[in-house]
């Protein structure tokens, strides 16, 4: 079993939809959750970082944090062109150096 | 936030040759990555590059095909030994200071995409 599953996609949406992206895992060390945006031929971009459980706010970009399902989620609202990019979520322990990456989902969205 | 320039962008190398990826941060850091990405699979981390020592492998990977240089807090280098196909890759620089930054891995370079034909 994987480390971190997320289901690759491809989701397209139109434009001002809602995403939703998700990521499960099998550790329960886990305590650090974080959701990375990569543009083609670009590298990975940090978007959202949450310690522990919980919920975390960035304008149009929501992560959740569900540890008692190791769940976690990305929603992005209002959702433009320029979201258009592939989603890595990545997770990792306390104290531990790996993070595990799941494969990234492929999102567009359509004008 | 720190900047990272990463060079080459991109290679297409023959097999048997080697490659000297470099990973040039705009401030001091505390920890330098180097990571894999294959198309279709997570990235994976190869190795810590640590300073003035030599660099922690993860499982799978060894220094006598991915040697790993940093001699100081800005500047780091990965070589591909002895390519194969199977090298092709994308290759990526990541850089923390958690004394700044609490969050791990909260910067990556553009990645080197390398082709060995």
């Amino acid at each position: 079993q994987k480390e971190v599953e997320q289901d690759p996609g491809p989701l397209s949406v139109p434009e001002g939809a809602i995403v939703s992206l998700n990521c499960t895992y099998s550790n329960s060390a886990f305590q650090y959750f974080m959701w990375y945006r990569q543009y083609s031929r670009k590298g990975p971009e940090l978007l959202m970082y949450t310690y522990s459980s919980g919920n975390k706010e960035d304008g149009r970009f929501t992560a959740q944090v569900d540890k008692s399902s190791k769940y976690i989620s990305l929603f992005i609202r209002d959702s433009q062109p320029s979201d258009s990019a592939t989603y890595l979520c990545a997770m990792m322990q306390t104290g531990a150096n790996n993070l595990f990456f799941g494969t990234g989902t492929r999102l567009t969205v359509i004008p | 936030s720190a900047v990272i320039s990463q060079k080459p962008s991109r290679d297409i190398c023959q097999r048997g040759t080697s490659l000297t990826i470099q990973c040039q941060v705009d401030s001091q850091v505390t920890m330098m990555f180097w990571y894999r990405q294959q198309p279709g699979q997570s990235l994976t981390l190869i190795a810590t590059a640590n300073q003035g020592s030599e660099a922690t492998y993860e499982s799978g990977f060894v220094i006598d095909k991915f040697p790993i240089s940093r001699p100081n807090l800005t500047f780091s280098t990965l070589t591909v030994s002895n390519m194969s196909p199977e090298d092709s890759s994308i290759y990526l620089c990541s850089v923390e200071n958690r004394a700044l930054d609490l969050r791990p891995r909260a910067f990556f370079g553009q990645g080197t995409r390398l082709t060995v034909v």
